[in-house]
């Protein structure tokens, strides 16, 4: 059973930069052909997708949030991660990292993690 | 961006009643619609996926169908443990998009 679980600072300041890593375990993030994915929700809002990255580092973002986004992927480590730039209050949400088939559904969720950007 | 529109963004049902969530794309996504269901403090949990798969382990009162851009999520009998907010999601491009979300709520 594949679980995965977000590790990250919980408070960053404004205009820093939040990075997250999300470590998969109970498979290898290189085996099967997934999208490792990150989705945020503010409290109380609804969901956002915030992108996605291959096995060969291919990476796909959300247009709203492009600029500031960098994914990357350590297969020795088995895990992916997640650099949100010149972070505001905007950015406070509970933050996902997820697994999807290409085309599919996101089956696989890690637990959440909050990250409260505040000075 | 491919938009989805879920309606209603609340309900108030009771045990036992058929309770349904539409949602609609604002273009053509085939069958690329999946649907989750999400408690309080906890991550979303998959239910259909593509347009009417039953995810595993999810029970049978839960279907889904449409294609397009209409789709619809059906409890045939909802139950206690059912009261949460309901998700559609497009996976038919890139960004994947969600709708807004509908609240189920005890009446």
């Amino acid at each position: 059973q594949v679980q995965l679980q977000e590790s990250g600072p919980g408070l960053v300041k404004p205009s820093q930069t939040l990075s997250l890593t999300c470590t998969v375990s109970g498979g290898s993030i290189s085996s099967g052909s997934y999208y490792w994915s990150w989705v945020r929700q503010p409290a109380g809002k609804g969901l956002e997708w915030i992108g996605q990255i291959y096995i060969s580092g291919s990476t796909n973002y959300n247009p709203s949030l492009k600029s500031r986004v960098t994914m990357s992927i350590d297969t020795s480590k088995n895990q992916f991660s997640l650099k949100l730039s010149s972070v505001t209050a905007a950015d406070t949400a509970v933050y996902y990292c997820a697994r999807r088939p290409n085309g599919g559904a996101v089956a696989y969720w890690g637990q959440g993690t909050l990250v409260t950007v505040s000075s | 961006d491919t938009q989805m529109t879920q309606s209603p963004s609340s309900l108030s049902a009771s045990v036992g009643d058929r309770v349904t969530i539409t949602c609609r794309a604002s273009q053509s996504i085939a069958g690329y619609l999946n649907w989750y269901q999400q408690k309080p403090g906890k991550a979303p949990n998959l239910l259909i996926y593509a347009a009417y798969n039953l995810q595993s382990g999810v029970p049978s009162r839960f279907s889904g169908s449409g294609s397009g851009t209409d789709f619809t999520l059906t409890i045939s009998s909802l139950q206690p443990e059912d009261f949460a907010t309901y998700y559609c999601q497009q996976s038919y491009n890139t960004p994947l998009t969600f709708g807004g979300g509908t609240r189920v709520e005890i009446k």
